[in-house]
């Protein structure tokens, strides 16, 4: 089983939906949970950064953790073509860093 | 502009010649790592430093090497490559060593194996 599990998509939604973004983890000791935002052919970027439980706003951004369940999300509001792109969550306790696989989404005008 | 760059962004290569990927950030960062990046697998760590001169292997080493000479370059090494190893790589810094520091990815590059 992998330490951590995202649906690789592909998501694709019209301009203005919601989108809800998720993963599941197995390690109990993960403490910090990210979201990278990867274009294509470009690296990865830190988009959004929480520690422990509970939620983060940041715009059209919401991160949220929980760790009774395992399980963290990332919403976009009002999504835009240019949030097209693929959406890796990752997690780390001490120096252990795990990304997920990403979640490609698409969004239409 | 602060920025990690690699170099080459692309490579076709045969099994067996040697090649070396480039990378530098000029941020002043301490800790860079290598990745790569394969369908349904997502990011793997190679190696990473902490700072000049130390190094250690991350999740999966086998078949590369990686110096650390000065802080801003870390050079990533495959002695004798093999198609196993047609991936897309990225390099990464950060400020302080703690997976939780925020990673700046160069653009990647994308290598073949033949």
């Amino acid at each position: 089983q992998k330490e951590v599990e995202q649906d690789p998509g592909p998501l694709s939604v019209p301009e203005g939906a919601i989108v809800s973004l998720n993963c599941t983890y197995s390690n109990s000791a993960f403490q910090y949970f990210m979201w990278y935002r990867q274009y294509s052919r470009k690296g990865p970027e830190l988009l959004m950064y929480t520690y422990s439980s509970g939620n983060k706003e940041d715009g059209r951004f919401t991160a949220q953790v929980d760790k009774s369940s395992k399980y963290i999300s990332l919403f976009i509001r009002d999504s835009q073509p240019s949030d097209s792109a693929t959406y890796l969550c990752a997690m780390s306790v001490a120096d252990k860093l795990i990304f997920g696989t990403g979640t490609r989404l698409q969004v239409f005008p | 502009e602060a920025q990690v760059t690699q170099n080459p962004r692309y490579l076709i290569t045969v099994t067996g010649k040697k090649l070396t990927v480039t990378c530098s950030q000029n941020m002043n960062h301490e800790y860079m790592s290598w990745y790569r990046q394969d369908p349904g697998l997502g990011l793997r760590q190679i190696y990473y430093s902490m700072n000049v001169e130390v190094t250690d292997k991350g999740d999966v080493p086998e078949g590369y090497k990686v110096s650390r000479k000065e802080k801003r370059n870390f050079p990533l090494i495959l002695e004798s490559p093999s198609p196993n190893q047609t991936s897309l790589y990225f390099c990464a810094s950060s400020s302080h060593r703690g997976s939780y520091n925020e990673q700046f990815f160069g653009p990647g590059t994308r290598l073949t194996v033949l």
